[in-house]
């Protein structure tokens, strides 16, 4: 049973328009969420996290928001711009998990110029 | 700086085949992680090691060894390969538990026929 979903498969946006990707989770247990964006050939890179103490993070054109009663974070880029078309994954850690980290299954985000 | 290192990008195995996959990292991190990532799906943890001599089972470990003998090297040991292991796999590391974003490598992209 997933619990951590990424219900929109991919994504396409406007250069200069904002992209919002979604992701919604289960477990209650889980207090800190992290995105990752991620290139064809490449790891995962770190792009921006949120702990479950707060609602909002902001860094840059990046800005993560988090409802903890709908159990529902989501990713805003704004401008979006060409180089950030990649896969982006939602991750969460349970309390006390040793850092371990439950991922979506990907957004794929296409920004045309 | 290299960061997470991991060897090598590509193999093709036979079936019942075992081998070893390398993973480094020059960050002096505590923590170390292997994750697969089959396609269309997002990572899930094999197993992971909390420093030098300890480790721990993921989600999916079955097929699957590791050792943790430096704080550099975490090399993930496949004995008998299926071609139900066939995906790729990303080692990863961090600080600590509590640090949030983990570094990973750049994939070993793995087939077993």
């Amino acid at each position: 049973d997933q619990q951590v979903k990424q219900n929109s498969p991919s994504l396409s946006v406007q250069e200069g328009r904002i992209s919002i990707l979604n992701c919604d989770y289960t477990n209650s247990m889980f207090d800190y969420f992290l995105w990752y964006k991620k290139y064809p050939a490449e790891g995962p890179t770190f792009l921006i996290s949120i702990s479950s103490i707060k609602d909002k993070n902001e860094d840059g054109r990046f800005t993560v928001f988090l409802n903890k009663s709908a159990k529902h974070l989501s990713l805003h880029i704004v401008p979006s711009q060409p180089g950030d078309s990649a896969v982006y994954f939602c991750a969460a850690r349970a309390r006390g998990s040793q850092g371990n980290l439950i991922f979506g299954k990907g957004t794929k985000l296409s920004v045309k110029p | 700086n290299a960061g997470v290192t991991q060897t090598p990008k590509f193999r093709i195995l036979k079936i019942g085949q075992s081998m070893t996959l390398q993973c480094t990292q020059d960050m002096n991190h505590n923590y170390m992680y292997w994750y697969r990532q089959d396609p269309g799906m997002g990572l899930k943890l094999i197993y992971y090691s909390v420093g030098a001599g300890i480790t721990d089972k993921g989600e999916v470990p079955n097929g699957y060894n590791v050792s943790r003998s430096t704080t550099e090297d975490f090399p993930l040991r496949l004995e008998l390969a299926a071609p139900s292991q066939t995906s790729v796999y990303f080692c990863a590391s961090s600080w600590d538990a509590s640090a949030g974003a983990q570094h990973f490598g750049d994939g070993t992209r793995l087939s077993i026929l």
